[in-house]
């Protein structure tokens, strides 16, 4: 079975720094993606960027960007020039490529405050 | 940009009763989920939903849940017998095709008394 492990409950960083949230995997698949959810107070689910673990270079989506370390199963997230709209629960999340499997597995999820 | 569609946004329901939570996805995907998400507590996927029929489902869909694409553009989750632990937020979520991006809607605020 998949696992997807964020081992920081909570995190806080001023406005304009830059914060890495943590994020780990465990899986037997060879074929998978990652993705990293927001979800702000409002509760909605939001795609921040995505993963595919055939391609060994790094996603990035503006000032998001992640640090995929598929031996480590390590799938980090670097928010750069953080934004007080960047206040949220992140979500890391795993989906397997084979097998026909639909489902995202979730992390318990890391809920970063940023501070003006 | 296209969206998922929830409704309602919160739903209030005297515990034994039967809800329906109702959905819109995003108009040219083809796949359907539904998740859950207690509070506090991480998102657990409850079922997906292809071609009409159910795709995949966790442990936790059991015969107390079911699914339904009514017409071309709805997709509910059904809850009979409602019980106080099935209060939770409930994400609808579509994608294009399978391991495509799965897009949320805003969810519903579940709550059973």
């Amino acid at each position: 079975a998949q696992t997807v492990t964020q081992s920081q409950p909570e995190m806080s960083v001023q406005e304009a720094e830059t914060v890495t949230l943590s994020c780990t995997y465990d899986t037997s698949e060879s074929n998978y993606y990652l993705f990293w959810y927001k979800q702000p107070p409002s509760r909605q689910m939001i795609l921040v960027i995505r993963q595919e673990a055939y391609k060994q270079q790094n996603a990035t989506e503006n000032r998001f960007s992640v640090n995929f370390q598929k031996a480590a199963k390590s799938f980090s997230l670097k928010i750069s020039d953080s934004q007080l709209g960047d206040t949220a629960m992140y979500f890391c999340a795993f989906i397997a490529t084979q097998g026909g499997s639909e489902k995202l597995v979730f992390g318990k999820g890391t809920k970063l405050t940023v501070n003006p | 940009e296209p969206e998922v569609t929830q409704t309602p946004s919160h739903q209030v329901t005297q515990m034994g009763q039967e809800v329906i939570l109702r959905c819109v996805p995003i108009s040219n995907h083809l796949y359907f989920y539904w998740y859950r998400q207690i509070l506090g507590q991480k998102v657990e996927f409850l079922v997906s939903f292809y071609n009409n029929e159910i795709s995949e489902k966790s442990e936790i869909f059991d015969d107390q849940f079911s699914v339904e694409r009514p017409d071309g553009s709805n997709f509910t989750l059904k809850i009979r017998s409602t019980k106080l632990e099935d209060s939770a937020m409930y994400f609808c979520a579509s994608s294009e095709a399978i391991n495509q991006p799965q897009h949320f809607g805003d969810g519903t605020r579940l709550s059973i008394l």
